[in-house]
């Protein structure tokens, strides 16, 4: 069974500045899905960023951007130019590709404050 | 374009009774999924559903069940609830045509079991 760790339960970022959330997974699939999902008090949870494991390049997303090291089993999601907005829960998700993988397997999740 | 929206937002029941939890997907959207959020045990696949059918379900008992409309709208029902019940109730869609597709959330039912 595939398993998503996220080790970091809390982090805080001074407004403007660079924050990188670690995410790691267990899978013995060789294509499957990362993403990252944001979850505000309002609860919606929102898409932040995807990434296919059959491709090498890094997923950006205006200032999100992921840094994916298959080998290592190893997704983390750096924010850049942090903004108050962007305070939320982060959830790492794995999918696998193929067909009776469509669920998504979820971190515990990360706890991100934004400092003025 | 309108979003994944679930209904009730808040739900609360007692002990042994039922509880009917209702999502309507993304226009063009076949496949719906439900995942329980629970304090504590994160997020937790519940039922998925495509086409009309179950397609797969996570671990948890028969108590949970739903269906999907022919208008791809679904509902989850929670039989002689327990108080451990008690949870954020998402419900996400998707296109469910390549296996590219991406599942975006509804906001949710909050069920609270008294």
């Amino acid at each position: 069974a595939q398993t998503v760790t996220q080790s970091q339960p809390e982090m805080s970022v001074q407004e403007a500045e660079t924050v990188t959330l670690s995410c790691t997974y267990d899978t013995s699939e060789s294509d499957y899905y990362l993403f990252w999902y944001k979850q505000p008090p309002s609860r919606q949870m929102i898409l932040v960023i995807r990434q296919e494991a059959y491709k090498q390049q890094n997923a950006t997303e205006n200032r999100f951007s992921v840094n994916f090291q298959k080998a290592a089993k190893s997704f983390s999601l750096k924010i850049s130019d942090s903004q108050l907005g962007d305070a939320a829960m982060y959830f790492c998700a794995y999918r696998g590709r193929w067909g009776g993988s469509e669920k998504l397997v979820f971190g515990k999740g990360m706890k991100l404050t934004v400092n003025p | 374009e309108a979003g994944v929206t679930q209904s009730p937002t808040h739900l609360i029941k007692t002990r042994g009774q039922q509880a009917t939890l209702r999502c309507s997907p993304i226009s063009g959207h076949t496949s719906v999924y439900w995942y329980q959020q629970a304090l504590g045990l994160g997020l937790q696949f519940l039922l998925w559903y495509d086409e009309g059918e179950e397609r797969n379900r996570g671990n948890f008992p028969p108590r949970f069940s739903g269906r999907q409309f022919p208008n791809y709208s679904s509902e989850l029902n929670v039989n002689a609830l327990e108080l451990e019940d008690s949870a954020l109730y998402l419900c996400a869609s998707s296109t469910g045509t390549t296996d590219t597709d991406t599942q975006y959330f509804g906001p949710g039912t909050r069920l609270t079991v008294l």
